[in-house]
Order: C-alpha cells, then structure tokens, then sequence
C-alpha cells in the first residue's frame, strides 16, 4: 500500500524559514519523481515543486521559484520541501504527490498533507 | 502558461442524477489531462489520467472525454459519496496548472 506522511509544518512569522519532510513507502521511491502541491484555505490546488528520480531536476512555478528548494533522499524514501522568505500568501496546506509515471505529471497518491501558517 | 478554466463553480444535483463538469484548456494538452476528487478535510484522489483513462479502483459510473482543449468529467447516477469538489489538471508541461474547482452538493 502506497503511503506519504508529511511533517514539519506549523506557525512561523513572515520572512523566515520552515522545512517540510514527506516520508514515502509501499513503491519504489527512487523509481519515481515527486511532487508538493498546496491548497490555500478554502481554495484550489496549486502545484508547487517537482523532482525528478535522482533529484538532478527540479521545477517550480514563479510564486515560489528562488525561494523554495525540493530536494529527495533516495536512501531514506524521504522528499523534502525547504521553504525560505515565507510570506502570508504561503499560508496553505502542503501535500506531497507521487508521480504516477511515465512521461507526463499526473498525482496518483497525495498525503494527507501538512498545514502551514505564516504570519506575525 | 496554460490556463485551465473549469465550469461550473458549483453543482446541485439529487441522488440518481447524471452530472457533467467541464475543463477548457488555453491551448492543445493533447489528452493530458487528469481529473481529480477532493471531499472536505480529505486529500484529493486521481479519478482519470489520459482525459478518459480511468485509475485503479475509481467506479465506472465516472467517465471522462474531450480532445484538444476542452475536456469534460461526467459522473453517472450519483451516489452519496461522489458529492464533493473535483478539479482537472494539466499534465503536459510546468506549471502543472489546476482548474479552479467545481463543488457537487446535494440538492
């Protein structure tokens, strides 16, 4: 059974940092790319990062590119989300994705997700 | 970037009832393109990948269609479970970009 467990959200003030972690079982991690995906309060889905497989790629939308940081841990089954210079606008419940694999980006598994606030 | 509009916003519909949701795309995603259920305080969960191709263990009495830019996600005899929000998704390149959402509640 595939399962992603994400941790590390919480409050924190405008400007500084919060490091998200998403453990991941049940598949052969290194054999996928990885997702997070945010949705604000009372809003809709927004992707948020991308990694490739051996973590040598990655990709972000410009609401978050420069300040967000994915990253993966092939031996540890572990992706992360570095996220610096938070703002209000970051405030959203965070979700990791798996890839369902091939040659486009589809979600086939979420987390249950991991709530981060941002503000003073 | 490719935008993708949703309709509608909402939906109200009876237990039994044949429901239609639509996604346009801002140009040609060639299929690409999933369709996913959120219900309140859960994780979305992928429906259909491929515009018709439907995933393990989603019932048939949800289908999707369309080609080129509009798509569409239509849920057959609605049962209790299915009244939720329901996003599509391109999948064909960065920004992976989301419709804004269509909530199915009960009338």
């Amino acid at each position: 059974e595939v399962q992603l467990v994400e941790t590390g959200g919480g409050l924190v003030q405008p400007g500084r940092s919060l490091k998200l972690s998403c453990v991941a079982s049940g598949f052969t991690f290194s054999s996928y790319w990885m997702y997070w995906i945010r949705q604000a309060p009372g809003k809709g889905l927004e992707w948020v990062s991308s990694i490739n497989t051996d973590g040598g790629s990655t990709y972000y939308p410009d609401s978050v590119k420069g300040r967000f940081t994915i990253s993966r841990d092939n031996a540890e089954n572990t992706v992360y989300l570095q996220m610096n210079s938070l703002r209000s606008e970051d405030t959203a419940t965070y979700y990791c994705a798996k890839d369902r694999g091939g040659r486009v980006s589809y979600f086939d598994y979420w987390g249950q997700g991991v709530m981060v606030t941002v503000s003073s | 970037d490719i935008q993708m509009t949703q309709s509608p916003a909402s939906l109200s519909a009876s237990l039994g009832e044949t429901v239609t949701i639509e996604c346009l795309a801002s140009e040609d995603i060639y299929d690409i393109l999933a369709w996913y259920q959120q219900k309140p305080g859960k994780s979305p969960q992928l429906l259909i990948y491929d515009a018709s191709s439907l995933h393990t263990g989603v019932p048939s009495r949800f289908s999707g269609s369309g080609s080129g830019t509009q798509y569409s996600l239509k849920i057959n005899s609605l049962q209790p479970e299915d009244f939720a929000s329901y996003y599509c998704q391109n999948g064909l390149s960065a920004p992976l970009t989301f419709g804004s959402g269509t909530k199915l509640e009960i009338k």
